[in-house]
């Protein structure tokens, strides 16, 4: 079974340029999330879909961060305008089922974004 | 929202011996606790997880304790082997059975060294 496929694994920008990160998760998989992990922290949940909609962004940035997962199948995030505290690996995660109590979650292997 | 946190956040100990990582979370309606071993450069793997109504699992060499009253949880790794070593997550999820998405919020990480 293929994984959760993510890219580009590296990727350098200016401050105030825009990035997109591409997600295609494991096939048959319902929910799919975006994660922000800092270094030295925990990753953090940015986005949550089920299917092709929006269950959980109350911790997205708004402002400047938006994703989409139009077909229900892969999905981009992308920063505009970007910000030194952007700096982090984007990981993209889905399960078979929308409650984590039930449906492990498997990870792509990040995006590492630098924001200079 | 739910607060995790976890201790220490750096661990050596000499091959053989064991290991044990700390997680107190804040938010009592939690009920769904997985671990996640994340080696150098590559993607988050749940390698156990509990649910609040069991105090304990074992899965060979690894097993996780639950005090629902306290809080707190911890992941004990036994005879520990240079394969080991990594980063590893504590997360929780509160369980709610219908509406908005549930949170799944990650611990800070903990790096363990296996010594030969």
């Amino acid at each position: 079974e293929a994984g959760v496929a993510q890219s580009p694994r590296y990727k350098i920008i200016e401050k105030r340029q825009s990035v997109a990160f591409w997600c295609n998760p494991i096939s048959g998989h319902a929910t799919l999330y975006w994660y922000q992990q800092i270094l030295g922290q925990g990753p953090k949940l940015l986005i949550q879909f089920q299917n092709n909609g929006v269950v959980d962004d109350s911790q997205l940035p708004k402002d400047r961060f938006s994703a989409e997962r139009l077909k229900g199948v892969d999905s981009t995030l992308k920063i505009q305008p970007a910000k030194l505290e952007d700096s982090a690996v984007y990981l993209c995660a889905s399960s078979k089922r929308r409650d984590f109590n039930t449906g492990e979650l498997f990870f792509g292997e990040g995006s590492r974004l630098t924001v200079l | 929202g739910e607060n995790v946190e976890q201790h220490p956040s750096t661990l050596s100990v000499q091959e053989g011996d064991s290991a044990v990582i700390k997680c107190t979370y804040s938010d009592s309606a939690s009920n769904y606790f997985p671990w996640y071993k994340q080696e150098l450069g590559k993607r988050p793997q749940l390698i156990i997880d509990i649910r609040s109504n069991v105090g304990e699992k074992k899965d060979q060499r690894i097993a996780v304790t639950l005090n629902k009253t306290a809080k707190h949880f911890s992941l004990h790794i036994t005879e520990t082997q240079p394969e080991d070593s990594a980063v590893y997550f504590c997360a929780a999820s509160n369980g709610e059975s219908s509406g908005s998405a549930r949170q799944l919020t990650f611990g800070s990480g903990t790096q363990l060294t296996v010594l030969p």
